[in-house]
C-alpha cells in the first residue's frame, strides 16, 4: 500500500521552475515528507523535508499544503542537469528508515 | 559532504563465484542499509543493520548476507554468484536522530555471467 503518489513523469523547459508534485493523503501527524532525486543509475541524494511548514534550501523549496496531504517540490531554475527521477517519501524520522518505501517516483526531463 | 564508499563500482564474474560488495562510511553512523535496484525500477531494501552486530532482511527477500563487525563498515556477500543475481547495490546510511535522511554510496553494478 503505497504512502505516496506521484505522476510517473514530467517535462519542464531550462530556466523554469519545475513543480513536482506528491499525494500523501493517509500521513500521520508526526510523519515527514522527505524529497529524494536520483540521477541516472547514481545513488538517490536528499533534497529537501518538512513537517508542515514550508522549507526551502539551496537545492529547492517544498510546499505543504495546510491539511498536509499533499506537497509540491520546486526547483527554481531548473537546469539540464536536474533531469532526474524524483522520490517523494513520508516516514518518521525518528522511524528506521527500514520503512522508507522509495516507490517509482517522477521521472523529471528537463529539456533545453 | 557525504563520505560514504562503495566498491568495486563495478564487477563482472562468473556463475559460481563468491562475491562481496564493500561499504564504508566515515560519519559514525549507526545505520546502514542495501538496496538492490535492477535498471529503470524501484529501489528495493534487502538488509538493514541498527550498528554493530546487528543485521536484519529487508523488504525483498535476498539470497546475499551481510556483516556489521564495526561501526564504519557493512559488506554484503554472495556465497555463489547466480545471473539472478545481477543488479545495481547501493549502500546507505543513516543517523539514528534522522532516519529520513539517508546518505547513499554511488553503487556497486553487479554482472554474473
Amino acid at each position: 500500500d503505497a504512502k505516496t503518489t506521484q505522476p510517473p513523469s514530467m517535462d519542464c523547459a531550462e530556466g523554469r521552475a519545475a513543480n513536482l508534485p506528491c499525494n500523501h493523503s493517509t500521513i500521520s501527524g508526526n510523519e515527514y515528507v522527505y524529497w529524494y532525486r536520483q540521477i541516472h543509475s547514481q545513488g538517490p541524494q536528499y533534497i529537501i523535508h518538512g513537517l508542515k511548514n514550508n522549507e526551502t534550501n539551496e537545492m529547492a523549496s517544498l510546499i505543504i499544503t495546510e491539511d498536509r496531504k499533499s506537497s509540491t517540490l520546486i526547483l527554481p531554475h531548473a537546469t539540464l542537469r536536474d533531469t532526474a527521477v524524483y522520490y517523494c517519501i513520508v516516514t518518521l524520522p525518528q522511524g528506521g528508515s527500514e520503512k522508507l518505501v522509495f516507490g517509482k517516483g517522477t521521472k523529471l526531463t528537463v529539456n533545453p | 559532504e557525504a563520505d560514504i564508499y562503495q566498491t568495486p563500482r563495478y564487477l563482472v564474474i562468473g556463475t559460481g563465484k563468491k562475491i562481496t560488495l564493500e561499504c564504508s562510511q566515515t560519519m559514525g553512523h549507526d545505520k546502514m542499509y542495501w538496496y538492490q535496484q535492477d535498471p529503470g525500477m524501484e529501489l528495493h531494501l534487502i538488509h538493514y543493520s541498527y550498528g554493530v552486530n546487528s543485521t536484519e532482511k529487508g523488504d525483498l527477500s535476498s539470497e546475499s548476507t551481510v556483516s556489521r563487525i564495526r561501526t564504519e563498515h557493512f559488506p554484503l556477500t554472495l556465497e555463489s554468484a547466480r545471473p539472478s543475481h545481477t543488479s545495481q547495490y547501493l549502500c546507505a546510511s543513516s543517523a539514528s536522530w534522522n532516519t529520513g535522511e539517508l546518505f547513499f554510496g554511488e553503487g556497486s553494478r553487479l554482472t554474473v555471467l
